[in-house]
């Protein structure tokens, strides 16, 4: 079962910074926090992952609390072609099995 | 560098037919793994590939199998095909199969199963 719980979904406005929120409190201290999103049934894309420091890249930042029991995406100047089902994923370690286990993901709209 | 490549993108099938969808991997990545995405379930992983063994499996029954050839390209196989098969289904490919190597996902193929 998926590890994480997000809300079903969240509206945001163009320009503006979308924050999405994640809950996983029963991650253990070996297991990465990755996000993907879905864009209309395409195939999910990877968008940024990280352990127990915030982490920044081109697409977006990920801010993940000093316990590790949530963490928040955070697209600074969310377009409308961000429109898409944000996924919040708790990694199985290496010795799991290094599955990815997606929950229902947040669908994020973006509104002019 | 090319992407996931999934084929075919779209398939028709009847109940009890058997179906083959392929999967080339990102060039360098050595695991490959399967997902299938329906609306009722959302995305379940299927099975993961690495240097032609599986190293995983998912909660699926045994008409669902899969194999890796040693170019690291793939293939799933579904048997006896039921009208809950249809969906979206998902490779994804890593260079290596651990808890750091990003996934990267193909576009999927899309199977109809009338």
């Amino acid at each position: 079962d998926a590890k994480t719980t997000q809300p079903p979904s969240m509206d945001c406005a163009e320009g503006r910074a979308a924050n999405l929120p994640c809950n996983h409190s029963t991650i253990s201290g070996n297991e990465y926090v990755y996000w993907y999103r879905q864009i209309h049934s395409q195939g999910p894309q990877y968008i940024i992952h990280g352990l127990k420091n915030n982490e920044t890249n081109e697409m977006a930042s990920l801010i993940i609390t000093e316990d590790r029991k949530s963490s928040t995406l955070i697209l600074p100047h969310a377009t409308l072609r961000d429109t898409a089902v944000y996924y919040c994923i708790v990694r199985e370690s290496y010795n799991q099995g290094g599955k990815l286990i997606f929950g229902q993901g947040t669908e994020l709209s973006v509104k002019p | 560098k090319a992407g996931v490549t999934q084929t075919p993108r779209y398939l028709i099938k009847t109940r009890g037919q058997q179906v083959t969808l392929s999967c080339s991997p990102i060039s360098g990545h050595r695991s490959v793994s399967w997902y299938q995405q329906t609306p009722g379930q959302g995305l379940q992983f299927l099975f993961e590939y690495f240097s032609e063994t599986q190293r995983n499996k998912g909660n699926f029954p045994g008409r669902f199998s899969g194999r890796q050839f040693s170019n690291s390209r793939s293939e799933m196989n579904v048997s006896t095909l039921e009208l809950g098969d249809s969906a979206l289904y998902l490779c994804a490919s890593s260079p290596d199969p651990t808890s750091t190597d990003t996934q990267y996902f193909g576009p999927g193929t899309r199977l109809t199963v009338l």
